[in-house]
């Protein structure tokens, strides 16, 4: 069956260095993958897709990489600030792509110190 | 961006109550809806997915007859979690998307729900 992994473990990082994350999948091969912030009591935001022809993607201080033979996503947060703390979660679209549904990894928490 | 109304953000109510949850896409026409259910410091648990005009389709160990889903318009979806248990309380997200299959989830910002 699909798997994704995150690492639970939560990330403590000084503000203006660069946030890496980590998802890893086993079992599937992916069209997309993406990425989503969630704070705390509130719903997940979407912040990026990257397709599986896609080597990397960015959107402001955001990178995201797909690497499909490794079978892993990294996410880059980089000049880290304190508003950037937070859970993110990957996801992937379920096996022969069930009208969409995801499948979520279990989230890594962000803290930026000041 | 697109927005997800959900409502009510919070629920407290006592045992073998009827719950009813609504999620409202407010700028888009929502052609599916998703319903999660996601415990502390766990990931989001797909429960079932409503496509409007049709029955929603429900996730493997999930009660179809407790978790009542109607997808009446393609704006509005709405969970009724019916005679409420203790282990029924949860946090519970919607979210909606367009008509592609692999456009992003757009997030309601949940529902806490407490039966006492």
């Amino acid at each position: 069956s699909q798997k994704i992994e995150q690492n639970s473990e939560a990330l403590n990082i000084q503000e203006g260095k660069t946030a890496t994350l980590t998802c890893n999948y086993t079992n599937y091969s992916p069209a997309y993958l993406q990425w989503y912030r969630q704070d705390p009591g509130r719903g997940p935001v979407f912040l990026l897709l990257i397709r599986e022809n896609e080597k990397e993607k960015r959107k402001e201080r955001l990178k995201v990489t797909f690497d499909t033979t490794l079978k892993q996503s990294l996410f880059h947060i980089t000049a880290s600030q304190p508003a950037d703390s937070a859970t993110y979660l990957c996801a992937l679209p379920l096996i022969y792509n069930q009208g969409g549904k995801l499948i979520f990894g279990q989230g890594t928490e962000l803290s930026v110190k000041p | 961006g697109a927005v997800v109304s959900q409502h009510p953000s919070r629920v407290i109510c006592k045992s073998g109550t009827s719950v009813k949850i609504e999620c409202r896409s407010l700028d888009f026409q929502a052609t599916t809806m998703f319903w999660y259910r996601q415990f502390p410091k766990q990931s989001l648990m797909l429960m079932a997915t409503s496509n409007e005009g049709s029955k929603a389709t429900y996730e493997q160990g999930v009660e179809k007859d407790k978790f009542l889903i109607n997808h009446a318009s393609l704006t509005l979806s709405t969970l009724t979690v019916t005679s409420a248990h203790p282990e029924d309380s949860s946090f519970y997200i919607c979210s909606a998307r367009g008509v592609l299959s692999n456009q992003p989830q757009h997030f309601g910002d949940g529902t806490r729900l407490s039966i006492l």
